[in-house]
């Protein structure tokens, strides 16, 4: 069955750097595009970025362009997120997600998520 | 960016009863409209895309109908596990944007 597994959460001071990371397992990973999707607490769901199947297109909301960075490994089934310059508003769940049937939207599998905290 | 609304914010429902929840879009979507259901301290889950088709397993208790700017879930007879938060999605326009949610919760 598809598994998607995130890690790397944790409370980060503003400013300051952290990287996430999401093993897939279950689906022909290369095949698909994937997505990281935040949640702040008590609202709704809010996409981040995106990466082609191949790693060649790379797509940012704006409100983390410049500071995020999306990037995957094939050979490992995995696909990161680093993110620089933290702000407050960053505070949410992360979640990595992929496409229905190889598309880019909707999501179809999500993770269970990982917590970041921006916090001094 | 196309900005999603939902009603209403929380909906009473006995098990057994029907809930209907609505999305609308600030600009047509044509199709591209998906419902998600989310319970406590889960991710979301995709219930129906394309507006009305259920994603795999999803049970035939929920339907999903509208197209351009007005969109319907409805849960034909709810049972307990359908208590949650229900968001919708657009995906005609970059980037896909959810609404607010409705949270159904028990009367």
């Amino acid at each position: 069955q598809v598994q998607l597994v995130e890690s790397g959460g944790g409370v980060v001071q503003p400013g300051k750097s952290l990287r996430l990371s999401c093993a897939a397992s279950g689906f022909t990973f290369s095949l698909y595009a994937m997505h990281w999707v935040r949640q702040p607490a008590g609202k709704g769901p809010e996409w981040v970025a995106l990466i082609s199947y191949d790693g060649t297109n790379k797509y940012y909301a704006d409100s983390v362009k410049g500071r995020f960075t999306i990037s995957r490994d094939n050979s490992k089934d995995t696909v990161s997120l680093q993110m620089n310059n933290v702000r407050a508003e960053d505070t949410a769940v992360y979640y990595c997600a992929n496409g229905l049937s190889g598309s880019y939207f909707p999501f179809d599998y999500w993770g269970q998520g990982t917590l970041v905290t921006v916090s001094s | 960016e196309i900005v999603m609304t939902q009603s209403p914010a929380t909906l009473s429902v006995s098990p057994g009863e029907r809930a209907t929840l609505s999305c609308r879009a600030s600009q047509s979507v044509s199709s591209k409209l998906a419902w998600y259901q989310q319970k406590p301290g889960q991710a979301p889950r995709l219930l129906i895309y394309g507006a009305s088709t259920r994603a795999t397993g999803i049970p035939a208790r929920f339907s999903g109908s509208g197209s351009g700017t007005e969109f319907t879930l409805t849960i034909s007879s709810l049972q307990s596990e359908d208590f949650a938060v229900y968001y919708c999605q657009q995906y005609k326009n970059w980037p896909g944007t959810f609404g607010p949610g409705t949270k159904v919760d028990i009367k």
